[in-house]
C-alpha cells in the first residue's frame, strides 16, 4: 500500500478556496486516490475518489497530474463547518483489493470566520 | 445510501471487565468488516479484518486474545474488549465493505472509557 504524505495542518477563512495536496510517490497502477473527512468523535466520511486528471462532485474537486504521484483536494468556498481532519488514502480497487485502508496523519483544516 | 451503525455509541466500564461493541451494516451485506482504534489527536489505526464465517485477521501488535472479533452474519461484526484496562480507552470505529461493489462505509464510532 502506497504511503501518503500531507501537511499536518492548514488554516483558512470562510469563503476561501482550500487546496490540500497529498504526495503518494509509490502509487501503483491499480491504485485509486481517495479522500475522507473526519469530524471529532465521528467516523470518517467519504469525500471523493479519483484515478487520474480531474474529478468533481457536489462538495469537492480532486486534481491528479499525469504521473499520479500527488493529488490535490480542492474545497470551494469553505465554511466554518468544513473544519475537520482530511485524510488522503491510496486504495487498490476491484476484487483483489483486501479492503484495508491505511490512514496517515491527515491534515487538520481550521476555518476561521 | 449505505449506512453502518455501531452500538453503543459510548460506554464506560470498570477495569477488568469486558465490553462488546457491535457493528452493523443496515442496508447492505458486508462479507468483510474492519475495526479501527483512534486515540485523541491521532489517526485511525487498523486493528483487524473481520470476515464473515471465518477467523479475524489481526494487524501486527494487536492482541487477538484481548480484542475478540466475531463476524457471525453478513450484517454484523462484534468486537469484545476483554479484561479492559484504562489504556484501552479509545474511540473504536468499524467499517463495512459492501460485498458486490467493494465500497467501504464507516460507522459513527464508539467511545470506550475504562475507569
Amino acid at each position: 500500500l502506497a504511503k501518503t504524505t500531507q501537511p499536518i495542518s492548514m488554516d483558512s477563512y470562510e469563503g476561501q478556496e482550500v487546496n490540500i495536496t497529498c504526495s503518494h510517490n509509490n502509487i501503483a497502477t491499480n491504485d485509486y486516490i481517495t479522500w475522507y473527512q473526519q469530524f471529532p468523535s465521528q467516523g470518517p466520511r467519504f469525500i471523493i475518489q479519483g484515478y487520474k486528471t480531474k474529478v468533481t462532485n457536489e462538495v469537492a474537486s480532486l486534481f491528479i497530474p499525469a504521473d499520479r504521484k500527488s493529488s490535490t483536494l480542492s474545497l470551494p468556498r469553505v465554511s466554518l463547518s468544513d473544519t475537520a481532519v482530511y485524510y488522503c488514502l491510496v486504495v487498490q480497487r476491484g476484487s483483489s483489493n483486501t479492503g484495508k485502508l491505511i490512514f496517515g496523519q491527515g491534515t487538520t483544516l481550521q476555518v476561521k470566520p | 445510501g449505505a449506512v453502518v451503525s455501531q452500538h453503543p455509541s459510548r460506554v464506560i466500564c470498570k477495569s477488568g471487565t469486558s465490553v462488546k461493541i457491535e457493528c452493523r451494516s443496515l442496508d447492505f451485506q458486508a462479507t468483510t468488516m474492519f475495526w479501527y482504534r483512534q486515540f485523541p489527536k491521532q489517526s485511525l489505526m487498523l486493528m483487524a479484518t473481520s470476515n464473515e464465517g471465518s477467523k479475524a485477521t489481526y494487524e501486527q501488535g494487536v492482541e487477538k486474545d484481548k480484542f475478540l472479533i466475531n463476524h457471525a452474519s453478513l450484517t454484523l461484526s462484534t468486537l469484545t474488549v476483554t479484561s479492559a484496562h484504562p489504556e484501552d480507552s479509545s474511540f473504536y470505529i468499524c467499517s463495512a465493505r459492501e460485498s458486490v461493489s467493494y465500497e467501504q462505509y464507516f460507522g459513527p464510532g464508539t467511545r470506550l472509557t475504562v475507569t
